[in-house]
Order: C-alpha cells, then structure tokens, then sequence
C-alpha cells in the first residue's frame, strides 16, 4: 500500500524552511527519501533506518517515527537548488522492494 | 554515477503493437526494477529481479512481462501495448533487497518515454 505523502505541493523563498511528511499504515524496517528534478532521474538524498541509524544528505535531515511510521524530511535554509519533487520510498517486513509515495512538489523562489 | 543506461529513450508506438524496453547495468548489481512514473502517482513498480531468471510482480504488472537472462540486463516487454501503458518507466539497480539491512538504496536509470496512440 502507497504511503501518504503530505503536502503535495510546497512554495517558499530562498532561505525558508520546509517539512514534508510521510506516512504508511504499515510497520516499517526503513524510509528513505529520494528527489527529482524536473525531466530527470530520481536521486538518492536520505535513508532512515528502524533502530534510528540515518544515513544521507548533508543540508537535509529526517525523522522517524517507528511507532508512528512516520517519517518528515526536513529542509532548512533553502537553496533554489532544492526545487523539485520529493518522494518518500517505504520498505516493510522483508520486502525486497521499495513502495513510493505520490511525491511532493517543492518550488523555491529567490 | 551508476551505469545504468535505459533503451530506447522515447518511443511512439500504435495500440496494439508489442514494446521491449532494455535495461542495462554495469555496476554487477544484483536487484533491477522496473517503474513506472504517472502524475499523481509517484513512482509504482511494475516487476523486479532479485537475480539471474528470477523475477517476481510489483503492483502494476498487468500487462508486462521480464526476462533477465543475464546479470547486467533487465528486458521489460508489453506484449500488445495499450493507451493505458503512456508513462515515463525508469529502470532501477540497487546492491541488496534486503529492507532490514537498509541497504537497497536505489539508483535509478534516465527513463524512458513510451507514448501509446
């Protein structure tokens, strides 16, 4: 089942900040986060693992919420290089596959 | 960057016609998948390999099938394309599929654009 990703879309100026949430009805063993440009290939920014081992991005940071399964990405201090679609990726039980949510249009403006 | 490299890029086909798209790695990944991209959907598989011959269904596989006959590529065919099957599909590599390990980041191919008329 699709996680619920939260808002759907997203504008803010240069150097505002920005959360968005994902959700599953399912327990989950990971979360991870990947961003898309527009006319591009989806890029790896962060994995969040059950137990609170995270892995990724340097500017960007994530939260999970195991108990919940929840998890909210995080961008602080925007950069116009942070425009494009975000989508959480959940993985459960022992699934060998990634489950995406619809993803959330984020536009920074200067 | 990950060698993954998807043909053909664009394709306009007429319904009815049978499609193969190719997936090609050079990371000796052992996971490849295959998506599909839709407005409003996100990203949604389609099926995956978790090695040579063995393959198994995402959640939209109706309509496709796969081969992988070898390590490095990853055949996804519509055998009678439908309108239904216009979309962006993007091939994925990842190293492990094991989510408990958190180790199947996935890396994802440029995409192709398949346009049913």
């Amino acid at each position: 089942q699709q996680p619920v990703q939260s808002p759907q879309a997203v504008i803010l100026r240069e150097g505002e900040d920005a959360v968005i949430n994902c959700s599953s009805s399912k327990a989950l063993y990971s979360v991870h986060w990947y961003r898309q440009k527009h006319g591009e290939a989806p890029v790896f920014l962060m994995i969040l693992l059950k137990g609170g081992e995270q892995k990724g991005h340097e500017k960007i940071s994530a939260s999970f919420n195991e108990k919940k399964q929840q998890s909210s990405l995080y961008l602080t201090a925007s950069q116009l290089s942070y425009s494009g679609t975000y989508f959480c990726g959940t993985a459960s039980g022992s699934a060998r596959q990634l489950t995406f949510g619809s993803g959330t249009q984020l536009t920074v403006l200067p | 960057d990950a060698g993954i490299t998807q043909s053909p890029r664009h394709k306009v086909t007429e319904t009815g016609t049978p499609v193969t798209l190719r997936c090609h790695q050079t990371e000796n990944h052992r996971y490849m998948y295959w998506y599909r991209q839709d407005p409003g959907h996100g990203l949604r598989l389609i099926h995956y390999s978790y090695g040579v011959k063995d393959t198994d269904k995402g959640e939209v596989s109706d309509g496709y099938s796969v081969s992988r006959s070898k390590t490095e590529d990853f055949l996804l065919t519509l055998e009678s394309a439908t309108s239904s099957q216009t979309s962006v599909y993007f091939c994925a590599i990842s190293e492990s599929g094991t989510a408990a390990a958190g180790a199947n980041v996935l890396t994802f191919g440029a995409g192709s654009r398949l346009t049913v008329l």
